[in-house]
């Protein structure tokens, strides 16, 4: 089945270190996101990318970075520089055609050790 | 400012009772508009959409959503709710951009039995 495949679904981590979020797609999308989820705040973007090799920011960049090196491919790094990582990221894809609907995976919850 | 309101965050219903949970949408956002459900701890499921024709749109699991141009609202109905549709419903508009989209902060739905 086509899907969206986010790994670990649990994840600790400790002060000071970078972890790193898997998310793959075998939907054949060219687009990919990535949201983070703090009760009561809905989602926010961090960041996306429409095609390999090209990603832009979204509107809570920083202390994250990303890679689009393969279209099923889209990891997040959550690095030191961001203070507060705790919660829930979500990846999602959506196919290039106008107007269609992102499909989600089913998160990884991120918690400081 | 481009933006969605869910106008409120928690709605308690008894079980078999009818419910509605309101989105309005500000009217510099484009009218492709997008009901998602998140249960707990997974990603969100698109329940409908809307992007043209009827103004009555019809989803999974016997929800329901009426686009009104004229109170810039989306709302989203079922006539009689149970207790499996206990979670968190996004209402979402696409934004200037074909890839992003503009995301209301979210209504819990909680059925009482």
């Amino acid at each position: 089945d086509g899907g969206i495949t986010q790994s670990p679904k649990y994840l600790f981590r400790k002060e000071g270190q970078n972890v790193t979020l898997s998310c793959e797609q075998n939907l054949n999308h060219d687009a990919m996101y990535w949201y983070r989820q703090d009760p009561g705040q809905g989602l926010r973007l961090i960041y996306y990318s429409q095609i390999v090799n090209d990603f832009q920011k979204g509107d809570i960049a920083e202390g994250y970075s990303v890679s689009r090196e393969k279209k099923e491919s889209f990891p997040l790094t959550v690095t030191s520089a961001q203070k507060n990582p705790t919660a829930f990221y979500l990846c999602a894809s959506r196919s290039d055609r106008v107007n269609q609907p992102q499909h989600f995976g089913d998160g990884t919850r991120l918690s400081i050790l | 400012a481009q933006s969605v309101t869910q106008l409120d965050s928690q709605v308690p219903v008894f079980e078999e009772a009818p419910v509605e949970l309101r989105c309005n949408y500000s009217s510099s956002v484009s009218v492709y508009l997008f009901w998602y459900v998140q249960y707990p701890n997974q990603g969100l499921q698109l329940l409908l959409k809307y992007l043209s024709g009827s103004t009555l749109v019809k989803g999974i699991n016997g929800f329901e959503a009426e686009f009104n141009k004229s109170q810039t609202s989306f709302h989203l109905r079922k006539p009689s709710v149970h207790i499996s549709d206990t979670a968190e419903y996004f209402c979402a508009a696409r934004g200037d951009s074909n890839y992003q989209l503009i995301w209301g902060a979210g209504t819990k739905l909680i059925i009482k039995p």
